[in-house]
């Protein structure tokens, strides 16, 4: 059965300390893994696919890797704006897409 | 000029009552979807549309039933409301439909049913 764990569930950090979201994920044949962030009262707003095991995307303080069994979301010097859900889904052979509960991050200035 | 929009944003029902979600997308896109956020945030699935025809119907209540108009609205009409309802619904859009597709969500409509 296709499975989305993301890890922490909440993680606080102060302004500048770096640190790693984690999505674990099970499927078959991995078509896409997404990351999304969402705000308070507001929909989830896309971020990165990446599509195969070795692949990286960067986007200002952030950056997705992704393994075979995993996939990270790095955080570079966070500031409070960072401070949001952030999603993980994934979407294998059946095209559907499984969500995690996301981790919850907050950046203390 | 907001790319994918959903109203009304709070929705507050009596039990057993009926009510709309409307939602509207200007991204040309040919595949829309409704979602169900729970209290602990899980984003589930519901119902999806390409080109006005139905794609994905999970197993979700026949008192939920999707209206697809247009390639560009996809409403939601509730009937007979239940307590367990309550959450927070999603419409979301997407190009083509693929798997590997980024969805584009709109702000969200939070239904309390009393």
């Amino acid at each position: 059965e296709d499975q989305v764990t993301q890890s922490p569930e909440a993680l606080r950090l102060q302004e500048g300390e770096s640190s790693s979201l984690n999505c674990s994920y099970t499927v078959s044949g991995l078509r896409g893994l997404f990351w999304y962030r969402q705000d308070p009262g507001k929909g989830p707003e896309f971020l990165f696919t990446l599509y195969s095991a070795g692949e990286e995307k960067e986007k200002e303080r952030l950056k997705a890797t992704l393994t075979k069994k995993e996939s990270f979301l790095h955080i570079t010097a966070p500031k409070p704006e960072d401070s949001a859900t952030y999603l993980c889904a994934v979407a294998g052979d059946n095209r559907k897409l499984i969500w995690g509960l996301g981790t919850s991050l907050a950046v203390n200035p | 000029d907001t790319a994918v929009s959903q109203t009304p944003k709070y929705l507050v029902t009596q039990m057993g009552n009926d009510k709309s979600i409307k939602c509207e997308q200007n991204l040309g896109h040919d595949t829309m979807y409704w979602y169900k956020q729970d209290s602990k945030k899980f984003l589930k699935i519901m119902f999806s549309y390409n080109n006005k025809e139905l794609i994905i119907n999970e197993t979700v209540p026949n008192r939920f039933s999707p209206k697809s108009p247009d390639k560009a609205h996809l409403n939601l009409h509730i009937n007979s409301l239940e307590l367990g309802d309550s959450a927070v619904y999603f419409c979301a859009s997407s190009h083509f439909g693929g798997p590997g597709e980024k969805l584009f969500f709109g702000s969200g409509t939070q239904l309390s049913v009393l």
